[in-house]
């Protein structure tokens, strides 16, 4: 099946900074990628979709200044946590849909996840 | 709707048994239902999904049942095997969108 990576796997990082998580369809083009959050011992939480070449859709009550969204090519969505603090703390996963096959919703692969803990 | 959970509900299985986890999914215009496994540490592994025109649909040692009715969705696992540990999730979605909606989750223990 399709492959979606995630870089970094896991990152530690101090209060206040910034830390940019990349999402790439290896070999398929994604023209949506979705970013999920999950908290430990929790469900995925939908944080917003990713559409290529345009904003991000955010889910209520997800600020879209803290969490930069950004899709510039059919293979990459990046999401950038600005000013992390310890609450950000999370696993953060990213699916990718494949549009080959036309209408269909279950096209859609999942990342690894990346590991983020804010010091 | 999105579904939070403190904690997650475990059911525990010999080794070898069947199976069931159950989901109750909110949304009743929700069309589309996927399984996920999840191992720890790592994303969500597709495992089978089902459209609301069916009741059942199976798979390689699985099946997954659909009652529209009550609004309730179920995987059932034949012969349990230790690399079967992990959470499950259930997710949904409706026509119109991609986006998945994922339920609580339930971490399946298997005993040796």
């Amino acid at each position: 099946g399709a492959v979606v990576s995630q870089h970094p796997s896991w990152v530690i990082c101090k209060s206040g900074t910034s830390v940019k998580i990349e999402c790439r369809s290896l070999d398929f083009q994604a023209t949506t990628m979705f970013w999920y959050r999950q908290f430990p011992k929790q469900s995925l939480m939908l944080m917003a979709t990713s559409n290529e070449g345009s904003k991000a859709t955010y889910e209520q009550g997800v600020e879209k200044d803290k969490f930069l969204i950004n899709h510039a090519s059919l293979t990459l969505s990046t999401l950038t946590v600005t000013s992390a603090h310890p609450e950000d703390s999370s696993f953060y996963i990213c699916s990718a849909r494949d549009p080959g096959l036309a209408g269909s919703r279950e096209t859609q692969y999942f990342g690894p996840g990346t590991r983020l803990l804010v010091l | 709707g999105e579904s939070v959970g403190l904690h997650l509900p475990t059911l525990s299985v010999q080794e070898g048994d069947n199976s069931i986890i159950n989901c109750a999914y909110s949304n009743s215009a929700s069309d589309y239902f996927i399984w996920y496994k999840q191992e720890s540490g790592k994303g969500p592994q597709f495992i089978i999904d089902i459209r609301s025109n069916m009741d059942k649909r199976q798979g390689q040692r699985v099946t997954v049942l659909l009652n529209k009715t009550v609004k309730h969705l179920s995987l059932q696992i034949a012969a349990t095997q230790p690399g079967d540990s992990a959470v499950y999730f259930c997710a949904e979605s409706y026509s119109g969108t991609y986006k998945y909606i994922f339920g609580t989750g339930t971490r399946l223990k298997v005993l040796a």
